[in-house]
Formats: C-alpha cells, sequence, structure tokens
C-alpha cells in the first residue's frame, strides 16, 4: 500500500541553523500539507499547498518557514533560523483531492538545541 | 472557527473491556469527521471517518463511532480492548466549505491492561 514518508526521522539542530525537513507524499496525491506537535500539545496545522503554491497556512507558519516542491515527488519543510520553540513532531500529509482523506507519514523528530 | 475536544488525555481499560473515546466538536456546520490513531513512534494512522450519510462509521481494527449531531459528538469505541490497542487516539474536524485543513483533538492515550 502506498504511503508518506518522512526524512530524517530524528533532526537534531543548533538554534539558528537551517533544516530541510523532506517528505515523499503518495505518488498520485496533489494536495500536501505540514502539521507539527509539540511534545504534550495537540497536532497543529502549519500549511497546506497545492499546484506549486501555498493554499493555506496558520499563524505559526511565519516567515521562517518555507515550504517547496522543488521536483515531481519531494515535499519540503525550511526552517531558516530554528528557535528552541520549533522542537517538535513535524508530519506531512497528502490528499488525492482538498476534500479527501490525507494521509500522514511518520515525522521528523525536530530537536533544536 | 473549529474545535475539537477529546474528554480524557487517558484512559485505561482492561483486555477484553469496552473502550470508549470521547469527542466533541464545536462548528457552524456539521464537518466531516476522523478518527486518528497514534502508535509509539509511528505517524498518524486513519481510523475511520465521517462525510455523510451513515452516521455509524466502522473503521479499522474493529473500531467504530457515530456521529451525533445533537450532540455535536463523535465517540469512538470498540467493544473488546486488546493489547495492540494500546496508543494514542486523536479526534479532528475538517470544514465543508473552504478550507482544508484538519483540527485535532488533544489526543486520548488509551493504556491496555492484562
Amino acid at each position: 500500500e502506498p504511503e508518506v514518508t518522512q526524512t530524517p526521522s530524528h533532526q537534531v539542530t543548533q538554534m539558528g541553523q537551517e533544516v530541510i525537513l523532506r517528505c515523499v507524499p503518495i505518488s498520485n496525491h496533489l494536495y500536501f500539507y505540514w502539521y507539527r506537535q509539540i511534545l504534550g500539545q495537540k497536532v497543529e496545522f502549519l500549511v497546506s499547498f497545492y499546484n506549486n503554491e501555498i493554499s493555506e497556512k496558520s499563524e505559526i507558519f511565519d516567515d521562517q518557514f518555507s515550504v517547496e516542491r522543488p521536483d515531481g515527488s519531494n515535499f519540503t519543510l525550511k526552517i531558516r533560523s530554528t528557535k528552541l520553540e520549533d522542537s517538535a513532531m513535524y508530519f506531512c500529509a497528502s490528499a488525492v483531492e482538498d476534500t479527501d482523506t490525507q494521509y500522514f507519514g511518520p515525522g521528523t523528530r525536530l530537536t533544536v538545541l | 472557527a473549529q474545535s475539537v475536544t477529546q474528554l480524557g488525555s487517558h484512559v485505561s481499560v482492561s483486555e477484553g473491556a469496552l473502550v470508549l473515546l470521547r469527542c466533541n466538536y464545536s462548528s457552524s456546520v456539521p464537518p466531516y469527521l476522523f478518527w486518528y490513531v497514534q502508535y509509539p513512534n509511528q505517524g498518524l494512522q486513519l481510523l475511520l471517518k465521517y462525510t455523510t450519510g451513515a452516521t455509524l462509521v466502522k473503521g479499522i481494527n474493529g473500531f467504530e463511532a457515530e456521529f451525533k449531531k445533537s450532540e455535536t459528538s463523535f465517540h469512538l469505541t470498540k467493544p473488546s480492548a486488546h493489547m495492540s490497542d494500546a496508543a494514542e487516539y486523536f479526534c479532528a474536524v475538517r470544514g465543508r466549505a473552504a478550507g482544508n485543513k484538519l483540527t485535532f483533538g488533544g489526543g486520548t492515550r488509551v493504556l491496555v491492561k492484562p
């Protein structure tokens, strides 16, 4: 069964460094999402992406964040200058249609020191 | 704005006992409703969803949920808990109109006792 994959599974970085989290959505899916889950808190929506542009973004998704689909398969989340509070599990999801079920990847645990 | 409340951050059940996880939502119109499960060190896996039609929805692993519009609820049940059901369960909603983000509840961690 097709699945969303994410790399790396764990990322440790120093505060102020840039990180890129990578996702490979399910191949025929057209809608892509990033969510995050700070330890002990709710899963929160960050951004949705369709047709090579952002469809919607949350208040969390400020200028430090960006997303890109650099080729036909990858979907990336970049954090330009990481802060301690960016430490979280980041989940990528994809869907065929925007009204369809979102399928989640296993997540990348980001730790900012 | 939509919101989701899951009553009880932790639930402990005995193996073979009923599992009941509560979810209430707030939305101006009935949304799409989902339950996801997260096993340790894994991502979110869809258990079941309600979009339209029959209000009792059956999902994987013997779980089911019933949409009750009058109560704005979408509680998840399983008649007989299995050790493998130990996980965290998330209720989520998504609007039917424009905007396709999922809004999650706080999650309920289920512990199954032998």
